[in-house]
């Protein structure tokens, strides 16, 4: 079965560090997430990407979080200058192009901790 | 925005009864509803869904409903096992906004043996 995947699966930094969470989507679908899940709380919506460009985003998605497709497999979450408050579990996740429903396949996360 | 309200926000039964998960959603124009499961340190894992042209589903233990009347959904868990134990987020978007899909907050079941 197809799958998303995400490295690091943990990653520690030091606050104001820059982080780049790595994705891969499956193949063949065409919308690209990134969702944010601080322990113990909901599942929160970050950013959609579609056609290489950023389709909608939450007011979560400051300026210092940003997204890119760097090449035809890879879909990356960079956060500029980190902060305690952003530690916490990012989910990657893909869905077809849409097709009445949209289906998330999500990947098994990446934790940052941020120190 | 879509705003997703789930409750109870934690559950406990015992094995073999059922347990329902309840939703609201604010947004009239949303029509489609997925459940999603997440273990301990896992990914949440696609269980069910329902879209706003039918009113339940069914799949073996697990059926959902919908009444967009009320903008309300619910997820029903039959015979419940205490592999069944995890939390549990309802999730809403829409058919012609489907770039965002908000979830709620999520209900911590515990099946006791």
């Amino acid at each position: 079965e197809p799958e998303v995947t995400q490295t690091p699966s943990h990653q520690v930094t030091q606050m104001g560090q820059e982080v780049i969470l790595r994705c891969v989507p499956i193949s063949n679908h065409l919308y690209f997430y990134w969702y944010r899940q601080i322990l113990g709380q909901k599942v929160e919506f970050l950013v959609s990407f579609y056609n290489n460009e950023i389709s909608e985003k939450s007011e979560i998605f400051d300026d210092q979080f940003s997204v890119e497709r760097p090449d035809g497999s890879n879909f990356t979450l960079k956060i500029r200058s980190t902060k305690l408050e952003d530690s916490a579990m990012y989910f990657c996740a893909s869905s077809e192009e849409f097709s009445g429903a949209n289906v998330l396949t999500f990947g098994a996360g990446s934790r940052l901790t941020v120190l | 925005g879509e705003n997703v309200e789930q409750h109870p926000s934690t559950l406990s039964v015992q094995e073999g009864d059922s347990a329902v998960i309840k939703c609201t959603y604010s947004d009239s124009a949303s029509n489609y509803f997925p459940w999603y499961k997440q273990e301990l340190g896992k990914r949440p894992q696609l269980i069910i869904d329902i879209r706003s042209n039918v009113g339940e589903k069914k799949d073996q233990r697990i059926a959902v409903t919908l009444n967009k009347t009320a903008k309300h959904f619910s997820l029903h868990i039959t015979e419940t096992q205490p592999e069944d134990s995890a939390v549990y987020f309802c999730a809403a978007s829409g058919m012609y906004n489907n770039n965002d899909m908000r979830f709620g907050a999520g209900t911590r079941l515990t099946v006791k043996p």
